[in-house]
């Protein structure tokens, strides 16, 4: 039973454009959300988080949405650079970062 | 210095055999985990630990027993190792009281043949 689902397990985007990668979760427990990218041979690292408190959160490139009637966020970034083309993971947890559980991953390249 | 640390890279090893994870971690984190990542590339919490306390133990088999000497260490052991058993297995840390985001080792990719 999958509680967090990306649907899209590639995209691939053009250099400047954006990108949307999107997470969908089943469980309405879930209060805090987190993204994370990861390169090939190499652990997750943290990219961006959004507590259910609110509904949109930006550092720099990177955008963070959430809708919790829906029961999605998505991760924008833009603009896309070729050095963004990882494996980014939506991960969730129902008490605030005790307990992640993952989605399967996006795989985004970024083309030059 | 690297914040969450395991070792070994990389580990084949023969069928029934017994081996250790070792991961360490120098964030002053109060929680570390375990996580499996598996073909289809989901990672799977499989233990974390609170103050020498396990807090999670989601259902693995008990040939996986997570042994944690002191608070920034926290070793995977396996035992009597099978061929499902191959995949990456990370170690991560986080402090939960404030609310950050967990630290993840390189991983271990581990081959049972």
């Amino acid at each position: 039973d999958q509680q967090v689902k990306q649907n899209s397990p590639s995209l691939s985007v053009q250099e400047g454009r954006i990108s949307i990668l999107n997470c969908d979760y089943t469980n309405s427990m879930f209060d805090y959300f987190l993204w994370y990218k990861k390169y090939p041979a190499e652990g997750p690292t943290f990219l961006i988080s959004i507590s259910s408190i609110k509904d949109k959160n930006e550092d720099g490139r990177f955008t963070v949405f959430l809708n919790k009637s829906a029961k999605h966020l998505s991760l924008h970034i833009v603009p896309s650079q070729p050095g963004d083309s990882a494996v980014y993971f939506c991960a969730a947890s129902a008490d605030y970062g005790q307990n992640f559980v993952f989605g399967p991953g996006t795989r985004l390249s970024v083309l030059p | 210095d690297t914040a969450v640390s395991q070792t070994p890279k990389y580990l084949v090893t023969q069928m029934g055999n017994d081996k250790s994870i070792k991961c360490e971690q120098n964030l002053g984190h109060d929680t570390m985990y375990w996580y499996k990542q598996d073909s289809k590339k989901f990672l799977k919490i499989m233990f974390s630990y609170n103050n020498k306390e396990l807090i999670i133990n989601e259902t693995v088999p008990n040939r996986f027993s997570p042994k944690s000497p002191d608070k920034a260490h926290l070793n995977l052991h396996i035992n009597s190792l099978e061929l499902g058993d191959s995949a990456v297995y990370f170690c991560a840390s986080s402090q939960v009281e404030r609310n950050t985001e967990a630290f993840f080792g390189q991983g271990t990719r581990l081959t049972v043949v």
